[in-house]
C-alpha cells in the first residue's frame, strides 16, 4: 500500500475562518511534508517533519501551523488566511528523512479557496 | 543555486517516443527524480536516478543524467493519450542536510491520437 490520503479534497474558507487540513499514510513512513502548489506553478516546501518533529520550516506565516500527533497523521491549521493562500496543498511521506532513496509518496492534495 | 528548469509544452503523437529535458544547477544532487501529475491530482513517482548513474530504464521509460552538463531527461516510449500529464523532474541535495525535494517548473505533456 503506497497510499497518501488527504482530506478535505476541496475546501473553502472565509478569511475570518479556521480550519484543518489532515493528512493520513500507514507505510510505516517517518518523514511527512507539506507543499503548497499554485496553479501551473510546482509544489513549494512548506513543512517538514522528521520522527514527529518539525525538522524545516520554510518561513511559512504563522496562520499555517502544522501538527504531527503521530506517526500516521499529519495536519496543518489554518487561521485567518488570505485569498493568496488559495491552492493546492499536497501532503507527501518518506521512509525516513535521512540519506537514501527517499522517495517521496504525494496525496491527491486538498484544493483550498479562500474567499 | 538550486534552480530547476523545464520546457513548458510538448506535444507528440500517439506511438512516438516524448523526450522531456531538465537542467539543475545545483551539483551537490545525490537523487533526481520524474514525477507526474494529472490534472486535478497529486503528484505520482516515476522514477529516480541516483547521481553516479548515467541511465537507468524502467518499462517504457528511460532517464538519462549527464553529470558534467547538470542535465536530465526522461523518454517515454511508445506515448499513450493517458500519459498527457505534467512531467516534474526534482533534485534532492543530500549534504544540506533538508532532506527536501527542489521541483523544477514543469513540462506539460499533450498526446495527439
Amino acid at each position: 500500500d503506497t497510499e497518501v490520503t488527504q482530506t478535505p479534497k476541496h475546501l473553502v474558507m472565509g478569511m475570518t475562518n479556521k480550519k484543518s487540513l489532515k493528512c493520513e499514510q500507514h507505510m510505516g513512513h517517518r518523514a511527512m511534508y507539506w507543499y503548497k502548489q499554485k496553479a501551473k506553478k510546482p509544489p513549494e516546501l512548506m513543512f517538514v517533519y522528521s520522527y514527529e518533529k518539525l525538522s524545516i520550516n520554510e518561513s511559512v506565516p504563522s496562520r499555517f501551523s502544522p501538527e504531527c500527533p503521530n506517526s500516521s497523521l499529519l495536519n496543518l491549521h489554518l487561521h485567518a488566511l488570505q485569498p493568496e493562500d488559495s491552492a493546492l496543498y499536497l501532503c507527501a511521506s518518506s521512509q525516513k528523512g535521512g540519506q537514501g532513496v527517499n522517495e517521496q509518496y504525494f496525496g491527491p492534495g486538498t484544493r483550498l479557496t479562500v474567499t | 543555486g538550486e534552480d530547476v528548469e523545464q520546457s513548458l509544452f510538448l506535444s507528440v503523437r500517439e506511438g512516438d517516443s516524448s523526450v522531456i529535458n531538465c537542467t539543475y544547477t545545483d551539483s551537490s544532487s545525490t537523487y533526481l527524480y520524474w514525477y507526474k501529475q494529472e490534472p486535478g491530482a497529486g503528484l505520482q513517482l516515476l522514477t529516480y536516478i541516483f547521481s553516479n548513474m548515467d541511465m537507468k530504464q524502467d518499462q517504457r521509460l528511460t532517464v538519462l543524467l549527464n553529470k558534467k552538463d547538470k542535465h536530465l531527461s526522461l523518454r517515454i516510449a511508445d506515448t499513450q493519450t493517458g500519459d498527457s500529464a505534467i512531467y516534474f523532474c526534482a533534485e534532492r541535495v543530500e549534504d544540506t542536510g533538508r532532506r527536501a525535494l527542489t521541483f523544477g517548473s514543469g513540462t506539460r505533456l499533450q498526446v495527439q491520437p
